[in-house]
């Protein structure tokens, strides 16, 4: 069966500071990967998706960035946090149309 | 542009209160509807997929209907631990992405 990890689970950061968030999909083969970020109470925001090893889509212009340096692993990193990034960053994977969703992390930048 | 909104925004029940939660849709070419379930801190999970107008879909208290314009996600007597929110999302023909609505919030009290 299919497994979706993400870490870490809760992570605070000071404003300024680097990022990096890691996802991995076990179970499964070339898999589309995605990155939402959803806010407190409100739904869920498309950040990145990939359909591939070195493939990435932006949907959403930020100071954030994605990279899928191998088959089932995704990682959302920047450069300098800021207070608006905080939320809650949720990984997700498919293979014919539905999306199967990680565990979660909470990040607050403070 | 495919669009997708949930109504209502929250919903109280009481336990054995039957209801219905909405959602409507634009979208170019449906390739498929979802429903998925999230519990507070969690990843959402995973409901239902309908493809076609007519199509239905039942889990245990839940069962899922599609139209041309709208999905209805049905929960018969429901129990406390059905309080959740609920996110609906679309999948256009050729999209690799889905599109959420912002999700209903629901409470069964007991």
């Amino acid at each position: 069966s299919q497994t979706i990890h993400q870490w870490p689970a809760t992570l605070v950061q000071p404003v300024g500071s680097p990022l990096s968030l890691e996802c991995t999909v076990e179970g499964t083969s070339n898999p589309n990967l995605y990155w939402y970020r959803q806010a407190a109470g409100r739904g869920l925001q498309l950040l990145f998706y990939s359909v591939g090893i070195g493939q990435i889509s932006s949907e959403v212009p930020q100071n954030l960035s994605a990279s899928r340096p191998q088959d089932r692993q995704f990682i959302l990193s920047s450069k300098k946090l800021l207070l608006s990034d905080s939320g809650f960053y949720l990984c997700a994977w498919s293979v014919l149309g539905e999306q199967y969703f990680g565990p979660g992390t909470r990040l607050t930048v403070t | 542009e495919d669009q997708v909104t949930q109504s209502p925004e929250a919903l109280r029940l009481q336990e054995g209160e039957s209801s219905s939660l909405n959602c409507s849709y634009t979208v170019s070419g449906l390739r498929g509807l979802f429903w998925y379930r999230q519990d507070p801190g969690k990843g959402p999970e995973f409901l239902f997929t309908l493809y076609s107008a007519g199509e239905e879909k039942e889990k245990e208290r839940l069962k899922a209907t599609l139209t041309k314009k709208e999905s209805f996600l049905h929960i018969t007597a429901p129990k406390p631990e059905d309080s959740a929110t609920y996110l609906c999302a679309v999948q256009a023909g050729g999209a690799q992405k889905l599109v959420f609505g912002q999700g209903t919030r629901l409470t069964i009290n007991p």
